[in-house]
């Protein structure tokens, strides 16, 4: 069965440290991995797409890395800001179709 | 890049009625996506809407409950018909657009803001 989990499922740091979310998948065949921020209230943003050849992503302060092997990718978030509060979702998606298996998603919380 | 506005943001309705939700983007695309987020949960997608042909629905999501009209490339409404607070949660439109890179050229996804619906 196609799936996605995510850990931890929440998560509370302080500015300017930084964190690393996990994201493991069973989804095959693989075609693309992404991360996304959902700010409360809002739809979900995209933060970085990575295909099977690609191992690491970054977006500014996001890096994202994917291997392919073991079927696992993390976010890390560099120097935090309040503003990075927000739910982090990993979706994969397979190859030939338009579905993407969404996980539960990281809630992470920046602290002043 | 794509910009999505849904209508209405939020709504309160009472079990029994029906609510439509309007989803408009800034460009046209091929194929637009209707999602349910319940509280605390993942996306769920509901149906696929193309363009002239009749909406493709998700395992466990039927027309007669959540059906959908996809009049020209930029618009779409899904309906929720005959509510009930089972249905309470956050309904999300979403699109697919290219995005060319410098080495490659990949599809992105883009979600509107949402609608919030309560059921009483």
């Amino acid at each position: 069965k196609n799936q996605v989990e995510q850990s931890p499922q929440s998560l509370i740091i302080l500015e300017g440290k930084n964190c690393t979310l996990q994201c493991n998948y069973t989804v095959s065949p693989f075609s693309n991995l992404r991360w996304y921020k959902q700010d409360t209230g809002r739809g979900p943003v995209s933060l970085t797409i990575m295909t099977f050849s690609e191992n690491t992503k970054s977006n500014g302060r996001y890096t994202a890395t994917l291997d392919a092997d073991t079927k696992q990718s993390s976010l890390h978030i560099t120097a935090s800001q309040l503003s990075d509060s927000a739910s982090y979702i990993c979706v994969v998606s397979a190859s030939g179709t338009y579905k993407y298996i969404f996980g539960t998603g990281t809630r992470l919380k920046v602290l002043a | 890049s794509a910009v999505i506005s849904q209508k209405p943001s939020r709504d309160i309705c009472q079990r029994g009625t029906s609510l439509t939700i309007q989803c408009q983007v800034d460009s046209q695309v091929t194929m637009m996506f209707w999602y349910r987020q319940q509280p605390g949960q993942s996306l769920t997608l509901i149906a696929t809407a193309n363009q002239g042909s009749e909406a493709t629905y998700e395992s466990g999501f039927v027309i007669d409950k959540f059906p959908i009209s996809r009049p020209n490339l930029t618009f779409s409404t899904l309906t929720v018909s005959n509510m009930s607070p089972e249905d309470s949660s956050i309904y999300l439109c979403s699109v697919e657009k290219g995005l060319a890179g410098p080495s490659n050229f990949q599809e992105t996804q883009y979600f509107g803001p949402g609608t919030r619906l309560l059921v009483l």
